[in-house]
């Protein structure tokens, strides 16, 4: 069935270093793909979508480009800073029996960056 | 300010005690959805629902059970039958029910212990 699959964490950086978080999906047709953000004790919250193959997604700093020929969704960011410290989840949505839609979330990657 | 509210943040159950979660939004959204998060698993759907009176089961709805009365209130009953229930719960809700169309809100959480 349809599925993401993300890179384990934790991943620890020092600030300004360069971010890669893979993310790989599995699905029928080109589906929009997102990626949402949980700071520490809060819900999850949008930080980039791309709605069709060969979108980019950007915010914050973050991109995301939407490649289908890799099946892949990997979220990158130039320079991180101590407040990116999070967990960062790849989702994509999935048409249940009922016809209505949920979204399947990976495991989540932990990032945590250093001064 | 518009969003969603979960209350209690923390909440302790007993054993053989049913307890309740409650998810308020005041966004107008017609769609609200119950997630369950263990560390390293990521996010499972509980239970959603599309529309007042109706909702679907999700990914692991066993030990679980919801209401839909009002457009603006979705509560999420943990029963007894739910033999772990040690976990942090996430309530979304998003305009409608197409997930690649409607961005996902969540609220801060409910964090649940066993005694």
């Amino acid at each position: 069935g349809d599925s993401v699959t993300q890179m384990e964490g934790p991943v620890t950086l020092s600030e300004e270093a360069f971010l890669t978080i893979n993310c790989t999906y599995t699905a029928t047709g080109y589906p929009s793909l997102f990626w949402y953000v949980q700071y520490p004790g809060e819900g999850l919250q949008l930080l980039l979508k791309a709605t069709k193959a060969d979108d980019k997604g950007s915010n914050k700093g973050f991109e995301a480009t939407y490649r289908k020929e890799t099946t892949s969704f990997h979220l990158e960011k130039g320079s991180v800073q101590v407040s990116d410290s999070a967990v960062y989840f790849c989702a994509l949505p999935l048409l249940t029996q009922g016809g209505s839609e949920k979204l399947v979330f990976g495991k989540g990657t932990k990032l945590t960056v250093n001064p | 300010d518009g969003g969603i509210t979960q209350s209690p943040k923390y909440l302790f159950r007993k054993e053989g005690q049913n307890v309740t979660l409650s998810c308020e939004q005041n966004l107008n959204h017609d769609a609200m959805y119950w997630y369950r998060q263990d560390p390293g698993q990521g996010l499972r759907l509980i239970y959603y629902s599309q529309i007042v009176n109706d909702f679907q089961k999700g990914d692991i709805a066993e030990g679980y059970s919801v209401s839909r009365e009002k457009k603006e209130s979705f509560p999420l009953t943990v029963t007894s039958a739910q033999k772990n229930p040690t976990a942090f719960y996430l309530c979304a809700s998003s305009i409608r029910g197409r997930v690649d169309k409607n961005i996902q809100y969540f609220g801060a959480g409910t964090r649940l212990s066993v005694l």
